[in-house]
């Protein structure tokens, strides 16, 4: 079985300042990973995703991350925060178990404030 | 293109009715996924369909069943309502089954359960 622990459930930075949110998950087979925001209200929306493809991935407003198997981690950064990056970020795995099941497993959460 | 819609937005009910939630999933996708994300976590996954077909089961009771239509929206039906079901239910739509495609999200059903 996957799972996906975010360290830290809630990060305050200053604008301007360098974001780093956690994630490590545990699976027993390579995964495939997934960062999405939500925004108050709303539902969730892709930043970015790893598919094996390449260890650093790049997502949408500025933000990417990288995968790292031999800690397990698939830390989100960005160099720059705005105040639009106010936010709930979670990480999610995803692997199939049997072939038949392909969900989201998804963090806890983590909450980004941005400080001006 | 239109992404995956959720109606109603928000529902109020009372503990023991019933109620059932819908999606129409984004152009071009034949798999729908279901979430319930209860205040301060992270979405649980429910169940998925694909092409018509329940695919895959979380852990929730029978009581919480689904359909998918000839269209691909899909419904999220609850009987016997419990306080804890009070959650924002999350649907998600994919292009197909395979493991690296991604699931866009609706913005989801705030139900209270009173």
């Amino acid at each position: 079985a996957q799972s996906v622990t975010q360290l830290g459930s809630h990060v305050s930075v200053s604008e301007g300042a360098l974001v780093l949110l956690r994630c490590n998950y545990s699976s027993s087979v390579p995964p495939y990973l997934f960062w999405y925001v939500q925004y108050p209200n709303q539902g969730l929306q892709l930043l970015l995703k790893y598919t094996s493809a390449a260890t650093l991935v790049k997502g949408i407003n500025g933000f990417e991350a990288e995968f790292k198997k031999s800690e397990t981690s698939f830390h989100l950064t960005k160099p720059s925060a705005h105040m639009s990056d106010a936010a709930e970020y979670f990480c999610a795995v995803r692997r199939g178990s049997g072939g038949s099941n392909y969900k989201l497993t998804f963090g806890k959460g983590t909450l980004l404030t941005v400080n001006p | 293109e239109t992404g995956v819609t959720q109606s109603p937005t928000h529902l109020i009910k009372t503990r023991g009715q019933q109620v059932t939630l819908r999606c129409s999933s984004q152009s071009g996708h034949n798999t729908v996924s279901w979430y319930q994300q209860a205040l301060g976590q992270g979405p649980q996954f429910i169940f998925q369909y694909y092409r018509e077909e329940e695919n895959g089961r979380g852990n929730f009771p029978p009581r919480f069943s689904g359909l998918q239509f000839p269209n691909y929206s899909s419904e999220l039906n609850v009987n016997a309502l419990e306080l804890d079901d009070s959650a924002l239910y999350l649907c998600a739509s994919s292009p197909g089954l395979a493991e690296g495609e991604t699931q866009y999200f609706g913005p989801g059903t705030r139900l209270l359960v009173l």
